[in-house]
């Protein structure tokens, strides 16, 4: 099986600065996804943003950002201008690209705080 | 926007009953998918389904039963519940066509028994 490594069990960060979270996973495959997903106190989880494995440009939304090092097996998330409804779990998820039904794997996540 | 929607958000079973999650969504998807969540050790992924009456085993199947009898539907039947299954379980489903497709998740059930 996959794994994806998320050694940051807990981060903080003070509102409007930037945090870095990290992700490593190891794989053999050439062809896959990363993906990182927000899970708020309210539970429901959803995509922050997407990476292809074979795309050498890191992935940006608005204030999230990926450092993606394919070397490395490394897939870090930047958030900058941090605000408090950033304050969540966050899940780093690898998905192999062969076929449509591969299931994801998942970290074991980083619970952030943001401080006011 | 996609909704998966859970039926309960919190239940309470005893010992040994049979348990049912139910999880539908309203997108057409193809894939759906049950995890459990427990803290440090994140999502594991119980069964998934690629589409009607189809279903595979995940990482932790054991204990555990599903049904997909509708494409919009998918349940996780705890066939005899036991303390060791307190747990919050997602649902989740995605488009097939594509690795890139995320996942779309539910709100969760969390479940206690005792």
């Amino acid at each position: 099986a996959q794994t994806v490594t998320q050694s940051q069990p807990e981060m903080s960060v003070q509102e409007a600065e930037t945090v870095t979270l990290s992700c490593t996973y190891d794989t053999s495959e050439s062809d896959y996804y990363l993906f990182w997903y927000k899970q708020p106190p309210s539970r429901q989880m959803i995509l922050v943003i997407r990476q292809e494995a074979y795309k050498q440009q890191n992935a940006t939304e608005n204030r999230f950002s990926v450092n993606f090092q394919k070397a490395a097996k490394s897939f870090s998330l930047k958030i900058s201008d941090s605000q408090l409804g950033d304050a969540a779990m966050y899940f780093c998820a690898y998905r192999r690209g062969t076929n449509t039904g591969n299931q994801f794997y998942f970290g074991t996540g980083t619970s952030l705080t943001v401080i006011p | 926007d996609v909704k998966v929607t859970q039926s309960s958000r919190y239940l309470v079973k005893r010992t040994g009953e049979k348990v049912f999650l139910e999880c539908v969504q309203d997108m057409d998807h193809e894939n759906m998918f049950w995890y459990r969540q427990d803290p440090g050790l994140g999502l594991r992924l119980i069964y998934f389904s690629y589409d009607v009456k189809m279903k595979e085993k995940g990482d932790i199947p054991e204990g555990y039963s599903v049904s997909r009898e509708k494409k919009e539907r998918f349940s996780l039947i705890l066939e005899s519940a036991s303390t060791n299954q307190t747990s919050m379980y997602l649902c989740a489903s995605s488009l097939s066509g594509g690795a890139h497709s995320p996942l779309h998740f539910g709100n969760g059930t969390r479940l206690t028994v005792t």
